[in-house]
């Protein structure tokens, strides 16, 4: 079974920069046309930041941005801010099925 | 402005069926050519695809929930459901359902217990 695997947890610092990264246990090359990436802050509903791998939705800061790495798929946020602390999903299309990553649990300190 | 609303028991028997609806608002299910879709997430842990469904009426289920899991058009044009048998404790969580994934209604708990 295909598991989509991501970085446990991240920190990085106020005003910085930090990449999150999504891979497919198998190694296969993710596809940009089914890749999404979604913000979940605690007691919240996940909210779509990015699809197709590198187009923001209308509602994402121009801080976030993404992309596709050597066969993963990545999460650029540049200039962090505080309110970025939240625990981020990738979501990709693969074998038929939709796939959630584990998730990043991403803290600003 | 289009919203979302899941809809259903917040507790459920071990061995029953869990069923949700989820309610669209602000707009019409028929419109355009959106699949409307359901993700869980048990209590810490991370986001489970469950299935989808098109106006067309095809679905397409996670292969680890597809002989449970049934989700169909609701009686009014504006609503689609869940049905989720056999039941246990692994099933309990928030239930959500989404617009293909930018637009999610606000989730709501499930609990499986006698």
């Amino acid at each position: 079974q295909t598991v989509v695997t991501q970085e446990p947890s991240l920190t990085v610092s106020p005003g910085g920069t930090v990449t999150l990264t999504c891979a497919s246990s198998t190694g296969a090359v993710i596809s940009g046309d089914y890749l999404n990436w979604l913000q979940q802050k605690p007691g919240q509903a996940p909210r779509a930041l990015i699809y197709s791998a590198s187009n923001r939705h209308s509602w994402t800061p121009a801080r976030f941005s993404g992309s596709l790495l050597g066969g993963k798929a990545a999460l650029t946020l540049s200039g962090v801010q505080p309110e970025d602390e939240a625990d981020y999903y990738c979501l990709l299309y693969y074998g038929g099925s939709w796939l959630f990553g584990g998730g990043t649990k991403l803290t600003v300190l | 402005q289009v919203q979302l609303q899941e809809s259903g028991p917040a507790l459920v028997t071990p061995s029953q069926t869990l069923s949700l609806t989820c309610t669209v608002s602000g707009g019409s299910i028929n419109s355009d050519n959106y699949y409307w879709t359901w993700v869980r997430q048990p209590a810490g842990k991370g986001l489970e695809w469950i299935g989808l469904i098109y106006i067309s009426g095809y679905t397409n289920y996670n292969p680890s929930l597809r002989s449970r899991v049934t989700i169909s058009l609701g009686a009014s044009k504006n609503q689609f459901s869940l049905n989720l048998s056999s039941v246990t404790a692994a099933d309990a969580a928030v239930y959500y359902c989404a617009r293909e994934w930018g637009l999610w209604g606000q989730g709501t708990l499930v609990t499986v217990s006698s």
